[in-house]
């Protein structure tokens, strides 16, 4: 069963503040991926990862950086933290080169004061 | 890049009536299509998908068509049932672009 975890499901961070968002999957998947979610604009990409040490922009990068030292663990970080980045993120996971299906973390509702 | 439009935004039935969601795209070399459920406060899970080799897939209640020359696609849902209410996403390509979604509510 496959399971993509995330470090936290709510989190308050103060604007300027530098934040981590942390994603672990434990089934060996090559691809990694972090979305945001807002009403009405369903799912957005922010970045993704191929392979280890690879990053690649989605389609709202914007703000936003990330992390792959290890295949299992993607990290999204947002260097100033500012109140339009209030949100859900969603990370996900999938195997392979080629199409997939995405598996989902649970989520982290980020609100930035 | 893909852009993918979905409609509509929001859909009422009556339990056990059928349901259809409706897709486009832009990108023509997309071959790529999966639809996602997501329930309240849950995570999205796929429900079925479709490459464009195939033109439709069924899975019991649930169906998918594809037609590549008119760039659009669709989600069927059967016999609806009161635990079909979620919000449903379509997508294209690879990496995924999403639509926007659409809220299903069956009424019992």
């Amino acid at each position: 069963d496959v399971k993509v975890t995330q470090s936290s499901r709510y989190l308050v961070k103060r604007t300027g503040e530098k934040v981590f968002l942390e994603c672990v999957q434990d089934m060996d998947h090559e691809n990694m991926f972090w979305y945001r979610q807002d009403p009405g604009l369903g799912l957005r990409l922010i970045y993704f990862s191929y392979d280890v040490k690879m990053k690649e922009k989605g389609d709202i990068p914007e703000g936003y950086s990330v992390s792959r030292e290890k295949k299992e663990r993607f990290s999204l970080i947002l260097e100033s933290a500012s109140t339009n980045q209030t949100s859900m993120y969603l990370c996900a996971s999938s195997f392979g080169t080629g199409s997939y299906e995405q598996y989902f973390g649970p989520g982290t509702r980020l609100t930035v004061t | 890049g893909e852009n993918v439009e979905q409609h509509p935004s929001t859909l009422s039935v009556q339990e056990g009536d059928s349901a259809v969601i409706k897709c486009t795209y832009s990108d023509s070399a997309s071959n790529y299509f999966p639809w996602y459920k997501q329930e309240l406060g849950k995570r999205p899970q796929l429900i079925i998908d479709i490459r464009s080799n195939v033109g439709e897939k069924k899975d019991q209640r649930i169906a998918v068509t594809l037609n590549k020359t008119a760039k659009h696609f669709s989600l069927h849902i059967t016999e609806t049932q009161p635990e079909d209410s979620a919000v449903y996403f379509c997508a294209a390509n690879t990496p995924l672009v999403f639509g926007k979604g659409t809220r299903l509510s069956v009424i019992a």
